[in-house]
């Protein structure tokens, strides 16, 4: 059984650039979710895709912004990306099922955008 | 909404001695409560995970953590502290947003073996 993978391991990108981030979720899993981890913090929840669609999403902006694919991988699509970008971004599948839903993280993808 | 709270940002113990990471939540209705651990450069590893069973919860690498409805609190313990536990540990608790489960993290709290 393949667990969650993330690429690439690490980014630099620069100011006003966009960025695309990549997930492939552990087999049998069929939701994904994004999380942000800022240095010194723990992961904020930025959203959830679900069957191809976004299914809730936290307190980040518009440029943030996803697609799952038909086999629920996922890409993180960053624009207009800003020095508070830089940040471990953690990826986390799970199967939904009602009650409680495990989420399996991946290794992540460090960007730092200067 | 539900939040947790991670007393200490930093705690050092020595090496055989006893390690207890302090953790607190607020929530509306029973929560589902977890331990991960991140060491560097790494994702999140699942250490326990508390569901409503048992309320003192047994994960890997010799942790537990007890679950105390009159507290709100889980906190984390291992009887005796190893170098390799040496890491970062969150706190968290499940919630619902638009109808997506999500995880919200504490802050973290960086344990420190010394020899």
């Amino acid at each position: 059984e393949t667990g969650v993978t993330q690429s690439p391991t690490h980014l630099i990108k620069t100011r006003g650039q966009q960025v695309t981030l990549r997930c492939s979720s552990q087999s049998g899993h069929n939701t994904v979710s994004w999380y942000q981890q800022a240095l010194g913090q723990g992961p904020q929840f930025i959203f959830q895709y679900y069957r191809e669609e976004e299914n809730g999403r936290g307190n980040f902006p518009p440029r943030f912004s996803g697609l799952q694919f038909p086999n629920y991988s996922s890409e993180l699509n960053v624009n207009a990306l800003e020095l508070d970008d830089s940040a471990l971004y953690l990826c986390a599948s799970s199967f939904a099922r009602g009650g409680y839903n495990e989420q399996f993280f991946g290794p992540g993808t460090r960007l730092t955008v200067l | 909404a539900q939040s947790v709270t991670q007393l200490g940002s930093h705690v050092s113990v020595s090496e055989g001695a006893l390690v207890l990471l302090r953790c607190n939540y607020s929530s509306s209705v029973p929560p589902y409560l977890f331990w991960y651990v991140q060491y560097p450069n790494q994702g999140l590893q699942l250490l326990l995970k508390y569901t409503s069973a048992a309320t003192l919860v047994k994960g890997i690498n010799g942790f537990e953590a007890e679950f105390k409805k009159s507290e709100t609190s889980f906190h984390l313990t291992k009887p005796s502290a190893h170098m390799s536990d040496a890491a970062e540990y969150f706190c968290a608790v499940t919630t619902s947003i638009q109808g997506a489960q999500k995880l919200v993290f504490g802050q973290g709290t960086r344990l420190t073996i010394n020899p």
